[in-house]
Parts: C-alpha cells; sequence; structure tokens
C-alpha cells in the first residue's frame, strides 16, 4: 500500500494568513505524529494523536497552531496568522500501535512551509 | 530533559571506506534508540534501532550497537557506497515513560566515487 502522504508539497503564503497543511497516514495505523523540522536541525515533535484524539500537544508553540484528526485516519495541522519564523518542511508520521517507544514511525515527504 | 548529540557534518568520504557517526544521548530510564535516514529528496525512513543495553541494530550493512555505559549509539558501516549518501539522525524515545521521540540535528554523509 501507499505510504504516509503530506499536501501541498510546498506552500508559500504571506505573513498574517491562514494555512492548512494535510496529512494521510498509512492505513490502519492509529497513531499520527507532526513535526517541524528547520533547515540544519532534526525533526521537532509538535503534537501526537491516538485515533481521533489528540494525546499529547505539549510541542505546539502557541496557541496558532492546532491539529485535528476527526475520523482518525486524515490529519490537518492549522496555523492561525502566519509568522516568517513559521517558515519550516513541516514532517507527518504514523504508526502502527499505540505509541510505544520501539515502535517505527513512517514519515511522509513533508511540506515546505514558506512565509514570505 | 532528553537530547542526542550527532557529530556536525558534512561527513566526506571516498567509496568503500569505513563510516562512523557518532551520537550520544542525555535521558532517564531506558530508552529505545534509533538511526533514520533521509535520503535527497525523500522522507525519514528508519534505518535500525536498539531497545535495550547491548542491543545491536543492523540494517543494509549499517549497525549500531546501545551502550548504556557511554550513553552512546555511534552508527558504523564498512564500507559506503555513493548511495549511502544521505542526511543520518540519531533519536531516542521512551525515556521516563514519554514515547516522544528526540531527534539529533542529523549529520549529512557525502560519499565520491
Amino acid at each position: 500500500g501507499a505510504g504516509v502522504s503530506q499536501t501541498p508539497s510546498n506552500k508559500v503564503t504571506e505573513k498574517g494568513k491562514y494555512v492548512e497543511l494535510r496529512c494521510d497516514p498509512i492505513s490502519g495505523h492509529t497513531a499520527l505524529y507532526w513535526y517541524r523540522q528547520s533547515l540544519g536541525q532534526g525533526p521537532e515533535f509538535l503534537i501526537y494523536f491516538q485515533g481521533t484524539g489528540a494525546a499529547d500537544d505539549s510541542g505546539l508553540p502557541n496557541d496558532r497552531f492546532f491539529a485535528v484528526r476527526p475520523e482518525g485516519s486524515v490529519s490537518t495541522l492549522k496555523i492561525q496568522r502566519t509568522e516568517r519564523g513559521d517558515s519550516a518542511v513541516y514532517l507527518c508520521a504514523s504508526s502502527l500501535s499505540t505509541g510505544g517507544s520501539t515502535d517505527t514511525q513512517y514519515f511522509g515527504p513533508g511540506t515546505r512551509l514558506t512565509v514570505l | 530533559g532528553n537530547s542526542v548529540t550527532q557529530m556536525e557534518g558534512p561527513v566526506t568520504l571516498s567509496e568503500e571506506a569505513f563510516l562512523t557517526i557518532n551520537c550520544t544521548y542525555t535521558a532517564t530510564g531506558y530508552p529505545s534508540l534509533f538511526w533514520y535516514v533521509q535520503y535527497p529528496g525523500e522522507g525519514l525512513q528508519l534505518l535500525l534501532k536498539a531497545t535495550k543495553a547491548d542491543d545491536k541494530g543492523s540494517n543494509k550493512g549499517f549497525e549500531a550497537t546501545y551502550r548504556k555505559e557511554t550513553t552512546s549509539f555511534h552508527l558504523e558501516k564498512g564500507s559506503v557506497q555513493v548511495s549511502d549518501s544521505a542526511v543520518y539522525f540519531c533519536a531516542l524515545s521512551g525515556s521516563g515513560g514519554s514515547y516522544i521521540p528526540t531527534f539529533g540535528r542529523g549529520t549529512s554523509l557525502i560519499v565520491h566515487p
């Protein structure tokens, strides 16, 4: 089957605009993660879903960031009032089980967000 | 808090050379340790993992041994190929009851023919 997909692959927006980034996990994967990766850095955790609920959103930097997963599959990361500092690659990953420490996460190709 | 420190890149090698990429970590308890690889234009993918002390993870000729006494998980390969050129990320999870992974900054590997 297909891997994790993310759309769009690139998004350019203006400061202050609203953006939505979409993640399609591997079918049947209950755990879904969002990360942000800045240039020259490793992925930085944002939020983790187990099914439909956000099990851990401690990595969201502020209340401009929000994510949903209403049916337990596709997830959308929403950023309000974008700032230039939000420019980064946003990664999504999914895993089969319950987010245990040994789970293998499967990553999507990422969405490159540029805020002008 | 948890942290992962990797050697800075880029690491530049000739084909068939021996590779070591150093990784050390700070964590409580007994985390699981991972190496991920990101080939140009592709997403991160798991290369290997080890879940307890003295375990050795291996895949595609790469190896790493979980050394709790030195809090290290160095990545090695005996003979690199041009196709190994990529960015390699060391990561941990499962520290202090948290399953949220912590990643290092990544080390770029460039292999010349």
